[in-house]
């Protein structure tokens, strides 16, 4: 069974660019979260999508968006990039809500210069 | 305050010992727990999850969670150089969406 796919692997961009990541859940999953990992403040939840729908959203500004679509695969968005969103993003996936019991990728490391 | 508190380490026990790490919560809503472990440069993965007080075994794994007293342990039997890693306390209020604690780092010497 394959697992948690992210693309792209690494990128780096420039302030005030924007950036696209991808993430595909393991088949039968429906649940799809997105962490950003940085040095200074740890694992931090970004939005979780089920169904299509955000069902829930961390405290990191309207800049950073996702969406889902009807084959689960998820897509996060960040906009006018800040030299401190350099981090790792990790998509991870569930079988359903509630659970907490996530599988990540392996993540997307962007770098903002 | 943080919303999940772990000592960063790191915690150093000698192969075959059992290594106790710790972390508390500070909202008492929670309703799940989760014990990650995170290799240096890899993703986290789920070795332990828990919801009701008490213990929980799964091999060489044991968590406790305390809720009265909002705190989360996770003991590690017999360690083995290759549980050496960074072990992240996780907990949620609902859905999927987990509060992580900043992670301990464990070395087990051989």
């Amino acid at each position: 069974k394959a697992g948690v796919t992210q693309t792209p692997r690494y990128l780096i961009k420039t302030r005030g660019q924007q950036v696209t990541l991808s993430c595909s859940p393991i088949s039968g999953h429906r649940s799809v979260s997105w962490y950003q990992q940085t040095p200074g403040q740890g694992l931090q939840f970004l939005f979780e999508y089920f169904s299509e729908t955000q069902r829930n959203k961390g405290n990191f500004p309207g800049r950073f968006s996702g969406r889902q679509f009807s084959n689960s695969r998820s897509e996060m968005n960040v906009s006018t990039l800040e030299l401190g969103d350099s981090a790792l993003y990790l998509c991870a996936s569930s079988f359903n809500r509630n659970t907490g019991e996530l599988f990540f990728g392996e993540g997307s490391r962007l770098t903002v210069l | 305050q943080k919303e999940v508190e772990q000592n960063s380490g790191p915690l150093s026990v000698p192969e075959g010992a059992i290594a106790s790490l710790n972390c508390t919560y500070s909202d008492r809503v929670s309703q799940s727990f989760f014990w990650y472990r995170q290799y240096s440069g890899k993703s986290p993965e789920l070795i332990m999850s828990i919801y009701s007080n008490g213990d929980k075994e799964d091999g060489r794994f044991t968590a406790q969670l305390n809720k009265a007293s909002q705190y989360v342990s996770l003991l590690i039997r017999d360690s083995q150089p290759s549980d050496s890693a960074t072990y992240l306390c996780a907990v949620s209020r609902a859905g999927n969406m987990l509060t992580f604690g900043g992670g301990t780092r464990l070395m087990v010497k051989p």
